[in-house]
């Protein structure tokens, strides 16, 4: 099975730098993604990370170490429309299926 | 620019009815999904196909079923709604492959009443 763990909210400071962890269990492990949810509508990809090591794209950056079973979303410069939900989710080897953590609520405020 | 469509954005239906949702993607994607969302469950996967007639249960299927007849388009039917079915559901497709990421539809609100 897979379990995995987020924190459920977060508050941060426009300008200002914000992590948000994830953690899992899996049985099989082939990579993991990161979505941006805005309130009312649908999650959008932001990142994938299969290897080891930093993925940067503009301001956000994800981390992932397999052997600890980690992952982490940098945002940096927040910007009040970063406020939404992220969400990490872990793709099984060799299957289709994501599962998905509980979301963090990430709020930035001014 | 890719797309997933839903037919509803909110339905209101009596416990007991059938319900069908239908998703339908513009991108030639091989795999479908359907996703409900709750608050403080986050995302649960109820059905998925990877390809036409082709189906496979999630974590949560119970009192569900699906159905892919064409490759555009995966349904998905509550034989007969209950207020526990009361719900957000998102479907998605990707491309194909477990490093394929998903492209949501907009959801529907789903009230059983």
């Amino acid at each position: 099975g897979q379990n995995i763990d987020q924190p459920t909210e977060m508050t941060a400071t426009e300008g200002a730098i914000v992590q948000i962890n994830c953690t899992y269990q899996t049985s099989g492990f082939n990579g993991l993604f990161w979505y941006q949810q805005h309130a009312g509508e649908a999650p959008t990809f932001l990142s994938y990370n299969v290897l080891d090591g930093l993925e940067e794209k503009g301001r956000f950056s994800s981390f992932l170490s397999r052997s600890k079973g980690y992952s982490y979303l940098l945002l940096k410069e927040l910007q009040m429309k970063d406020s939404a939900s992220y969400l990490c989710a872990v793709s099984g080897a060799g299957s289709y299926q994501l599962t998905f953590g509980k979301g963090t609520k990430l709020s930035v405020i001014p | 620019d890719v797309k997933v469509t839903q037919s509803s954005r909110y339905l209101v239906k009596r416990t007991g009815e059938k319900v069908f949702l239908e998703c339908v993607q513009d991108m030639d994607h091989e795999n479908m999904f359907w996703y409900r969302q709750d608050p403080g469950l986050g995302l649960r996967l109820i059905y998925f196909s990877y390809d036409v007639k082709m189906k496979e249960k999630g974590d949560i299927p119970e009192g569900y079923s699906v159905s892919r007849e064409k490759k555009e388009r995966f349904s998905l039917i509550l034989e007969s709604a209950s207020t526990n079915q009361t719900s957000m559901y998102l479907c998605a497709s990707s491309l194909g492959g477990s490093d394929s990421p998903l492209h949501f539809g907009n959801g529907t609100r789903l009230t059983v009443t």
